[in-house]
């Protein structure tokens, strides 16, 4: 499959925890990659291969797998963590990358 | 430090070409692979395709594979996108991004600062 599917919006309250959820056949074979972005910003890389933090990056960011399905956890939501995120894999060869249609994360 | 910069902004007609360019600098160009994703406004990331600096080879999206190309310089660390035949579905942020590490082209966690690209007639 060339899709990966995330649900369009998520809202968590202030210093709970968000889970965003990305899912296709791709995953299957290939890490998952998720990205941060604010408006008029570049991306921001917050979780790589599934699991790993960048370096700069708060330990509240954290990713996990399951199956075809994969999740970016933010534990102790703060205000400034509101942003668009997009997950990132590549197709089953691992030739071509494609990006998920994005979240944004609304913290009430 | 590791810096992606990128060309200015770009207006062009429908029809025309755009060529944008991606300097790196604070690595060894040749060891990461070059990305260059792009943004309609209020939209997602869309991947064009990636370079590998070292072998010259190059990857693109189905969707872009007769519109697209991408090159370098090596001898001043940059690489170029060159998009053809533009439409007004064309107007977006174009950014360069290098792979997440040596042996991974997922775009990672350098990117350039972005290029707007606006077609219109």
């Amino acid at each position: 499959s060339s899709e990966l599917t995330q649900p369009p919006s998520v809202s968590v309250s202030l210093g709970q925890t968000a889970m965003i959820t990305c899912s296709g056949d791709g995953l299957a074979k290939q890490f998952a990659y998720w990205f941060r972005q604010k408006p008029g910003q570049a991306p921001v890389l917050v979780v790589s291969k599934d699991t790993e933090r960048p370096s700069g990056i708060p330990e509240r960011f954290s990713g996990s797998r399951s199956g075809t399905t994969v999740t970016l956890t933010i534990s102790g939501v703060r205000a400034e963590d509101e942003a668009d995120y997009f997950c990132q894999s590549s197709d089953i060869s691992g030739s071509y990358v494609m990006f998920g249609g994005g979240t944004k994360l609304t913290v009430l | 430090q590791v810096h992606l910069v990128q060309s200015g902004a770009e207006v062009k007609k429908p029809g025309a070409s755009v060529k944008v360019s991606c300097k790196a600098s604070g690595y060894t160009f040749m060891n990461y692979d070059i990305n260059w994703v792009r943004q309609a406004t209020g939209q997602g990331l869309e991947w064009l395709g990636w370079l590998n600096p070292s072998s010259a080879d190059t990857a693109y999206a189905q969707k872009f594979q007769d519109r697209v190309t991408i090159t370098m310089d090596a001898s001043i660390s940059t690489a170029y996108l060159e998009l053809i035949n533009l439409r007004s579905e064309d107007t977006a942020v174009y950014f360069c991004a290098r792979g997440v590490d040596t042996t991974d082209f997922s775009p990672g966690d350098y990117w350039g600062q972005g290029t707007l690209v606006t077609v219109s007639s």
